[in-house]
């Protein structure tokens, strides 16, 4: 079964440009959530999908947004960038099947804003 | 405030040596994962525990969960230079589905 891909793996913006990110579940996974990853704080939650909809937001600016299409693929979206929206932005997908409630990771994307 | 604290955040130690790390909560979790992590890439799944009191085993990786369901610790036997990397846990609300919180984690370092 193939895993979570997240595309790209890279990415180099400058400070007010305006970024998309992509990430595919794995099959059968209706369940999406964002996370940013900097040295400084860790994994930070940013948002969760489920059918469609946002179900859980974390504590990020409205630069940060998302959305999920019918087939579960999810893109982020971060506007006006700024130099500390440098992380790995990590998507993970689950079955959210209890009660283990298990999330599978994808390789990242790496943003640098300069 | 941080809802999941892991100790120690660095570890050093020679191949063949013990080690445990720790994950303390004062909330009580639906289920609890511990990941590893190496870097450039997204964290794997290890394991996952749900009963209080649950331990499970991976080759030489041995995870427990606390019997009040708030705390969890990992165990490596004979730590091999492959065990090096970045070890998080995670803890899930059934009621929050979908969000995971996690620790700050633990950087191990195992030397040849």
């Amino acid at each position: 079964k193939a895993g979570v891909t997240q595309t790209p793996r890279y990415l180099i913006k400058t400070r007010g440009q305006q970024v998309t990110l992509s990430c595919s579940p794995i099959s059968g996974h209706r369940s999406v959530s964002w996370y940013q990853q900097t040295p400084g704080q860790g994994l930070q939650f940013l948002f969760e999908y489920f059918s469609e909809t946002q179900r859980n937001k974390g504590n990020f600016p409205g630069r940060f947004s998302g959305r999920q299409f019918s087939n579960s693929r999810s893109e982020m979206n971060v506007s006006t960038l700024e130099l500390g929206d440098s992380a790995l932005y990590l998507c993970a997908s689950s079955k959210l099947a209890e009660p283990s409630l298990e999330q599978y990771f994808g390789p990242g994307t790496r943003l640098t804003v300069t | 405030t941080q809802l999941l604290e892991q100790s120690p955040q660095f570890l050093s130690i020679q191949e063949g040596e013990n080690l445990t790390v720790y994950c303390n909560s004062s909330s009580v979790f639906s289920s609890l994962q511990w990941y590893r992590q190496e870097p450039g890439e997204g964290p794997v799944l290890l394991v996952t525990v749900v009963t209080g009191g649950e331990v499970k085993k991976l080759k030489r990786l041995t995870f427990q969960f606390g019997d009040a369901r708030k705390d969890s610790s990992l165990h490596i036997t004979a730590a091999q230079t492959g065990d090096t990397g970045l070890y998080l846990c995670a803890g899930s609300f059934r009621t929050n589905a979908g969000k995971s919180t996690f620790g700050d984690g633990t950087t191990l370092t195992v030397k040849p």
